[in-house]
Parts: C-alpha cells; sequence; structure tokens
C-alpha cells in the first residue's frame, strides 16, 4: 500500500519559473491538502480540497494554484517561483468517513528552493 | 487564524528520563485533537486522534491526554530513547464538519545518550 506518494523529493527553480508538485494517494480519501513548512512557523496550509471537483484555499493560497479532477490526485501549481517560496511542501489525505476519529497521512515532502 | 501553540519550541533530555509537553488551543468549538511525531528527513505520522475531554491514550512509552474545557493536551514521554528524537507536532480541528487540519509549530526533542 503506496499511501501518499508526492513528487519530487528535491528541485531548484529559478524565479518566474513555473512548475508542478504531484501528489497521489491510493487510499481512496476525500480529503487532500498542501502544507507548506518553513523554520519556526509549523504546517501551514495552502489549499485543500473535500472531494474532485471541489478546492478552497488555505491560510497561504498565493502564489499557488489546485485542481482536483480524480480523487487521487491533487497537484499543486506554482504560478511563478518566487523566492519566498522556498519550502519544504507535504502534501496530506484524510478520510472523510468517521472525520472525527481519522488521523491525516503524509507525503514524503518536496524540498524547494527557488533561486 | 485559530492559534495552536506548543511549548517549549525544543527540548534535551537525558536517555532514561521522563518528559512532557504541551499543546494549547481554542476551547471553544472543540472537535479533535492530533497529536504526530515527525523525525528529520520523513513525513509526520500521526501518534493519537483524541476527541473527548478526559481522554487518555497511551501507544508504549508515550501517552497523551486532553483537556477540552481549558484548551490543552499534554503529550508524556517515559524513560526516553534515542529513537524518541523527532518533532512532535499537535494539530486541531474545530467545529463539527470543518476539515482544515491547524497546526501548532512543534516541540523537537532530542534525547541525549
Amino acid at each position: 500500500n503506496a499511501g501518499v506518494t508526492q513528487t519530487p523529493k528535491f528541485q531548484v527553480l529559478k524565479t518566474g519559473q513555473s512548475m508542478t508538485l504531484q501528489c497521489a494517494q491510493d487510499m481512496n480519501h476525500e480529503y487532500m491538502s498542501w502544507y507548506r513548512q518553513d523554520p519556526g512557523m509549523g504546517l501551514r496550509l495552502i489549499h485543500y480540497s473535500v472531494g474532485a471537483g471541489i478546492t478552497d484555499q488555505g491560510e497561504v493560497p498565493n502564489g499557488y494554484n489546485v485542481s482536483r479532477s480524480t480523487t487521487e490526485d491533487f497537484p499543486l501549481r506554482l504560478l511563478s517561483a518566487a523566492p519566498s517560496q522556498t519550502s519544504v511542501y507535504f502534501c496530506a489525505s484524510k478520510s472523510r468517513r468517521d472525520r472525527r476519529n481519522t488521523e491525516a497521512f503524509f507525503g514524503q515532502g518536496t524540498r524547494l528552493t527557488v533561486v | 487564524i485559530l492559534n495552536v501553540e506548543q511549548s517549549p519550541q525544543s527540548l534535551h533530555v537525558q536517555e532514561g528520563d521522563s518528559t512532557n509537553f504541551t499543546c494549547s488551543f481554542p476551547s471553544s468549538n472543540f472537535y479533535a485533537l492530533h497529536w504526530y511525531r515527525w523525525e528529520t528527513a520523513k513525513s509526520p505520522e500521526a501518534l493519537f486522534v483524541m476527541t473527548l475531554n478526559g481522554d487518555e491514550k497511551k501507544k508504549g512509552r508515550i501517552s497523551a491526554t486532553l483537556n477540552t474545557k481549558e484548551g490543552y493536551s499534554y503529550l508524556y514521554i517515559k524513560g526516553s530513547q534515542p529513537e524518541d528524537s523527532a518533532t512532535y507536532l499537535c494539530a486541531f480541528l474545530f467545529g463539527f464538519g470543518n476539515e482544515k487540519l491547524t497546526f501548532g509549530t512543534g516541540t523537537r526533542l532530542t534525547i541525549i545518550p
């Protein structure tokens, strides 16, 4: 059981470039989300989705785009990379069945550096 | 924006000693409280999901308690081992039907052999 698969693990971008971080889960979870982790700031929610075709903004959505065309995939797009987007990104998924008692499952993380 | 606070930010503990740290969260509209363990270069993994006031959960040497009325949870580690070195995150889910987990900044625990 693969769980949550996130790619790539590492990426270096130049300012202004765009890229897509991929996230896929095979647990049939309805809820998927993207977080960024910066020193001293904890995990901050970028965007989330409660099911295919439904997305919403989190705490820090600016500069990022998401879509959810299938239950399995939730890609995160950086439209025009900026140095402020240098961070470690985590994708997480969670079942909405018995939503109160279920935990989130995380991908391996993507370390992104924008130069 | 909800405030979830963890203290201390970091902690050094001698191997064999016991330790505990705190997660504080808004007490109104409580729905669930999660604890995650996050080892360096790995992804966070769930330790506990707690939902009821007075809940106590245990997994091996690690246990947690929950007080929803005053808005805090304690994580305890008994007889610390080097493999306990990690960052411990708590995350708060508020309001029935809300899906968004709000994370604290974590407590980084280092066990000194």
